[in-house]
């Protein structure tokens, strides 16, 4: 099994440009999330899905859009980008049961100059 | 009031020191709780889930008190590998998996 698997991991994009991070998980885990880390700080939520078709806004949306059209991917636009949004950027999976591990991909390190 | 609080560190111990770590949370109706840990410039990984009569994994003991809504991580015989990020973890009754800032660790030889 592979996981989280996310893509690209490494982005340097211009001010105003557009991108989209791919996160696909092959353990058909219902709940999907998205989160940012900005240095020497932790996890903040942007977006979290439940099932396909499903999604919600969590503690830092602005700036992102997502979409789940499948169980296993889950992506998150960024339209014009901005140097607020350079982070690393975190996909995590899980079952729906509520004491299961969230699993994580390795990231996404984003810089917007 | 920030849902998931935590003291940022970092602590600093020497190798056989007891550390421990606490965190508060702001929703009562949160269900669920966990202590991750983050290794520099990796992903975080589930360290141990916290259940409500307490739990021990080895040198790893969390402890949860919902009347109080703190959580705690006690961690015996400090290794050098232990040195990392200790992240508290909460979900809440609509499937949100809200993060702490986390707590960093040093284990000095």
């Amino acid at each position: 099994n592979a996981g989280v698997t996310q893509t690209p991991k490494f982005r340097i994009l211009k001010i105003g440009q557009s991108m989209t991070l791919q996160c696909t998980q092959d353990m058909n885990h219902n709940y999907m999330y998205w989160y940012r880390q900005d240095p020497g700080m932790g996890l903040k939520l942007i977006y979290y899905s439940v099932g396909a078709g499903i999604t919600d806004k969590g503690e830092v949306p602005n700036g992102y859009n997502v979409s789940r059209s499948t169980t296993e991917d889950f992506p998150l636009r960024l339209e014009l980008a901005a140097p607020s949004q350079t982070s690393v950027y975190f996909c995590a999976s899980s079952y729906t049961n509520k004491n299961t591990e969230a699993f994580f991909g390795q990231g996404t390190r984003l810089t917007v100059v | 009031r920030k849902e998931v609080e935590q003291d940022p560190g970092p602590f600093n111990v020497p190798e056989g020191a007891t550390v421990a770590f606490n965190c508060t949370y702001s929703n009562s109706a949160s269900q669920s709780f966990f202590w991750y840990r983050q290794d520099c410039r990796k992903e975080p990984k589930l360290l141990m889930s916290v259940y409500s009569s307490g739990n021990e994994d080895g040198r790893f003991t969390a402890q949860l008190n919902r009347a109080s809504q703190y959580i705690s991580l006690l961690i015996r015989d400090s290794k050098l590998s232990d040195s990392a990020t200790y992240l508290c973890v909460v979900k809440g009754a609509t499937n949100k998996l809200i993060f702490g800032t986390g707590t960093l660790l040093a284990v000095q030889p």
